[in-house]
C-alpha cells in the first residue's frame, strides 16, 4: 500500500514570496489533515477535510493561508506572503475507517525556510 | 483547551535498558490516545492507539498504558536498542476528530 505522499520535501524563500505544498493521501482515505510542526514542538492542526470539505480550520492564518481539497483526493496548502515564523514542517496526514478507529498515516513532510 | 504535556523533554539510556515515557493530558474526554514515533527528517510512524474505553495495548517490545481519569499514559520500551532512537510523541484526540498532540520525549539509546 502506498503511503501519504507529499511534494516538495524543501523549499527554501524569502519573505513575502508564496509557496504551495501538495499531499496525496493513501487511496480512499476520507479524512486529511495538514499539520504545522515548528522545530522542537509537536504538530499544530491547520486544517482538516472530510472528502472535499472543511471539518475543522481554526488554527488556520486565514489572512496568509489557504487550502484546497478538489474532488475530495490530493490537497494543496498554500501560503502567500509569507513570513519568517512559518518556517517549519508542513506535514500532511489522512485516515481511513469511519470515526475516530482508524490511525492516522503521516507523510515524510514538506520543510519549508523562510529567509 | 486540552493540553498535552510530555515529560521528560530528553532522555538517554544504555541498551538493553527498559525505560518510561510519560504523557498526561488536561481534559480527560477524549475517545483516543495515540503514541507516534519520528525520525530525524521525517514523518510520524503510529506505534500504538488506545481507545478511551481500553486500559493498555501492546506491540512488541511495546506496551501503552492509559488512565483516561488521572490524565494520564505511559509508553514502556522493553529492552530497548540503538534503534529505538527516535522522538515519541503523544496525541489525544477529542471532539471533531482533532488531535493534540505533545512536543515529545527525545529517546537515545547509546550501544
Amino acid at each position: 500500500e502506498a503511503g501519504v505522499a507529499q511534494s516538495p520535501r524543501y523549499k527554501i524563500i524569502e519573505k513575502r514570496q508564496s509557496v504551495a505544498f501538495w499531499c496525496n493521501p493513501i487511496s480512499g482515505h476520507a479524512t486529511l489533515y495538514w499539520y504545522q510542526q515548528i522545530l522542537g514542538q509537536g504538530p499544530k492542526l491547520l486544517i482538516q477535510f472530510q472528502n472535499n470539505g472543511v471539518v475543522d480550520d481554526s488554527q488556520l492564518p486565514k489572512d496568509r493561508f489557504s487550502a484546497e481539497r478538489l474532488k475530495g483526493v490530493d490537497s494543496t496548502l498554500k501560503i502567500q506572503p509569507a513570513k519568517l515564523e512559518d518556517s517549519a514542517v508542513y506535514l500532511c496526514a489522512s485516515r481511513g475507517g469511519t470515526g475516530r478507529t482508524g490511525e492516522l498515516f503521516f507523510g515524510e513532510g514538506s520543510r519549508l525556510t523562510v529567509l | 483547551k486540552q493540553e498535552v504535556t510530555q515529560i521528560p523533554a530528553a532522555l538517554s539510556v544504555p541498551e538493553g535498558e527498559n525505560l518510561v515515557l510519560n504523557c498526561s493530558f488536561t481534559d480527560s474526554a477524549i475517545y483516543n490516545l495515540q503514541w507516534f514515533r519520528q525520525d530525524p527528517g521525517k514523518g510520524l510512524t503510529s506505534l500504538l492507539l488506545i481507545q478511551s474505553s481500553q486500559r493498555e495495548q501492546t506491540s512488541g517490545r511495546l506496551n501503552a498504558s492509559l488512565d483516561k481519569s488521572s490524565g494520564r499514559s505511559t509508553l514502556y520500551i522493553a529492552a530497548s536498542q540503538p534503534g529505538d532512537s527516535a522522538t515519541y510523541l503523544c496525541a489525544v484526540e477529542g471532539g471533531s476528530e482533532k488531535l493534540v498532540f505533545g512536543k515529545g520525549t527525545k529517546l537515545t539509546v547509546n550501544p
